[in-house]
């Protein structure tokens, strides 16, 4: 089942924060967060292992709530890079045959 | 090559033709997966494959889809009898062995565009 993100939507000015959710109704093993700018492949950004271990990227942090299946993916100190849509994936599996992409969430930085 | 490689990367095709859609994963790695994503949607799962093997079939929309992948490399999928609902871009994704340095890590392709008029 698909995961469940929001907002679906923000508009930030350069050096704001903002936080994005996703929540699963199922538990999880491991949550992938990627970025996809307009009409460009989805880069990874950072994946949240059961058990508390992250690994990827510097500027940008997420935390996983494991009981509640739920990650939140913060950017802070927004820089107009930063502007596109940013989607949360989820295994179920702990194998990652199966990432299960959630409906996206636009963000866009403006000066 | 350095990335994962799709062919073509725009199609237009006619209703009830058949089209074929070509991924070439980042060499070394054997998982293989296909995403597709309509216009201004998410990514919706199509299909796994571990090795030449595609142990979770169960995103691909009808039968009129399949895959397949050969020599644990190169994947087609192929959409038969196309219809208008299967216009999108055609996304594919490889990943390298699990407990690598950023384990799960998933590297996109540009995509194919299909186009069914």
């Amino acid at each position: 089942q698909q995961p469940v993100q929001s907002p679906q939507a923000v508009i930030l000015r350069e050096g704001e924060d903002a936080v994005i959710n996703c929540s699963s109704s199922k538990a999880l093993y491991s949550v992938h967060w990627y970025r996809q700018k307009h009409g460009e492949a989805p880069v990874f950004l950072m994946i949240l292992l059961k058990g508390g271990e992250q690994k990827g990227h510097e500027k940008i942090s997420a935390s996983f709530n494991e009981k509640k299946q739920q990650s939140s993916l913060y950017l802070t100190a927004s820089q107009l890079s930063y502007s596109g849509t940013y989607f949360c994936g989820t295994d179920v599996t702990g194998t990652a045959s199966k990432l299960t992409f959630g409906t996206g969430t636009r963000l866009q930085v403006t000066l | 090559g350095a990335g994962v490689s799709q062919s073509p990367s725009n199609k237009v095709t006619e209703k009830g033709k058949d089209v074929e859609l070509r991924c070439d994963p980042i060499s070394g790695h054997t998982a293989l997966y296909w995403y597709r994503q309509s216009l201004g949607q998410g990514l919706e799962f199509l299909i796994y494959f571990q090795g030449n093997s595609a142990p979770d079939k169960s995103g691909l929309p009808s039968d009129r889809f399949s895959a397949e992948r050969t020599g644990g490399s190169v994947s087609t999928l192929t959409i038969q009898r196309t219809q208008q609902e299967d216009s999108a871009v055609y996304l594919c994704a490889s990943r390298g062995p699990l407990g690598g340095p950023v384990t799960g890590e998933l590297f996109f392709g540009e995509g194919s565009r299909l186009t069914v008029l």
